[in-house]
């Protein structure tokens, strides 16, 4: 069974850092894109970027390039989303999710991780 | 960006009926569009890919269809476990733009 299972919920201030994971089971990690939604509270979902763990290909949104650092550890099987410096306004749920080889449709996602950024 | 625009941004039907969404990029995205479900406080769920095929396991009642720029999303027969937000999705060029959703709710 194709699971996609993320970090747990994180309470931060604004300026820390944040890497939060995605570990993928039941398929090939490394023959699948995994990228990241987020979905701001009570808004639409946002594509943010992509990253392909076979070879580490990374592709951002304009909208985040520099805001975001995706990566991914194959030997692990799981993927991360990391902010240097967060902003009240990163608050948000936030997604992993698989897309095919072909950069097709997400056919599976993670339960979303929650992040809230507040003094 | 490709912007992806669906109409209307909600609506409310009974049950049985058909209830159709729109979606419309901005440029031409050939068949490069999913549709997906998200019910409150859940992760989002793949119905249709590549604008008119159904994913394995998903009722029939759910359709879609279009290419270009002009795409549609149908149910046939409108369920309570529906109630949902529903989104479209081009996948034709990076970023891989949403549409602003369409909330649906049981009239």
């Amino acid at each position: 069974e194709v699971q996609l299972v993320q970090s747990g919920a994180e309470v931060k201030k604004p300026g820390e850092s944040l890497k939060i994971s995605c570990k993928g089971s039941g398929y090939s990690f490394t023959s699948y894109w995994i990228g990241w939604v987020r979905q701001m509270p009570g808004k639409g979902l946002e594509w943010m970027g992509i990253i392909y763990p076979g070879d580490s290909d990374t592709r951002y949104s304009p909208s985040f390039q520099g805001q975001v650092t995706i990566s991914a550890d194959k030997s692990i099987s799981t993927a991360y989303l990391q902010w240097s410096s967060l902003k009240a306004s990163d608050t948000a749920m936030y997604y992993c999710a698989r897309q095919g080889s072909a950069l097709g449709a997400i056919d599976y996602w993670g339960q979303g991780t929650l992040v809230t950024v507040s003094s | 960006d490709i912007q992806m625009t669906q109409s209307p941004s909600s609506l409310s039907a009974s049950v049985g009926d058909r209830v159709t969404i729109t979606c419309q990029a901005s440029q031409d995205i050939s068949n490069y569009l999913n549709w997906y479900q998200q019910k409150p406080g859940k992760a989002p769920k793949l119905l249709i890919y590549d604008a008119s095929n159904l994913e394995t396991g998903v009722p029939s009642r759910f359709s879609g269809s279009g290419s270009g720029t002009d795409f549609t999303f149908t149910i046939s027969s409108l369920q309570p476990e529906d109630i949902a937000t529903y989104y479209c999705q081009q996948y034709d060029n990076l970023p891989h733009t949403f549409g602003q959703g369409t909330k649906l709710e049981i009239k």
